[in-house]
């Protein structure tokens, strides 16, 4: 089985701009999050889909949005971007069912300059 | 708050000397508790993982975990390091209401041959 896809796999935006990230889970794979990773705060939980629904949302800004498609590809949306957001953003997937364990994509560097 | 601890930030090991990487966590109740590796620039792969009954679990690659109820911990170990383990190294968990993992900050691990 393919593993989680995510592209791009590396995108230099700047500042003010926005940018749209996709990831394409396991196949059968119902459930989609996304991290994001830095330095400095680590891996943080943006937000969960399944069946094209947001479920869960961590503790970021409204700049950052996602959606889920009914094939359960998913994409990401960061507007108005600022030098903070540079980092590397994580997609998984995982069954949706319980223990939900999570397989991780190889991720979407971001830069903002 | 719901935490997870790693205490070191990074170890040095030499190659075929066992390893343990600790973590620790502060839940409510026992969440799902899970390890993963991270190689530079790559995304996160899980090595082992542990929901409940025997509470030594084991994962890829010679990996396995010991949960502690009594000392909230779930702590790594291999036997025998190779170099090819050199990485990052992320104890995570799992509020089974929440499904989305809160990691711990990561143990860098270094392999001297």
């Amino acid at each position: 089985k393919a593993g989680v896809t995510q592209t791009p796999r590396y995108l230099i935006k700047t500042r003010g701009q926005q940018v749209t990230l996709s990831c394409s889970p396991i196949s059968g794979h119902r459930s989609v999050s996304w991290y994001q990773q830095t330095p400095g705060q680590g891996l943080q939980f943006l937000f969960e889909y399944f069946s094209e629904t947001q479920r869960n949302k961590g503790n970021f800004p409204g700049r950052f949005s996602g959606r889920q498609f009914s094939n359960s590809r998913s994409e990401m949306n960061v507007s108005t971007l600022e030098l903070g957001d540079s980092a590397l953003y994580l997609c998984a997937s995982s069954l949706a069912l319980e223990p939900y364990e999570q397989y991780f994509g190889p991720g979407t560097r971001l830069t903002v300059t | 708050a719901q935490s997870v601890t790693q205490p070191d930030i990074h170890i040095t090991v030499s190659e075929g000397a066992s390893l343990e990487l600790r973590c620790n966590y502060s839940y409510g109740a026992t969440p799902y508790l899970f390890w993963y590796v991270q190689s530079p620039g790559q995304g996160l792969q899980l090595l082992l993982k542990y929901f409940s009954g025997d509470t030594l679990v084991q994962g890829i690659k010679g990996f396995e975990a010991e949960f502690k109820r009594s000392q909230s911990s779930f702590n790594l170990r291999k036997p025998s390091v190779h170099w090819s383990d050199a990485a990052e190294y992320f104890c995570a968990a799992m509020d089974t209401g929440r499904r989305a993992l809160t990691f711990g900050s990561g143990t860098r691990l270094q392999v001297q041959p």
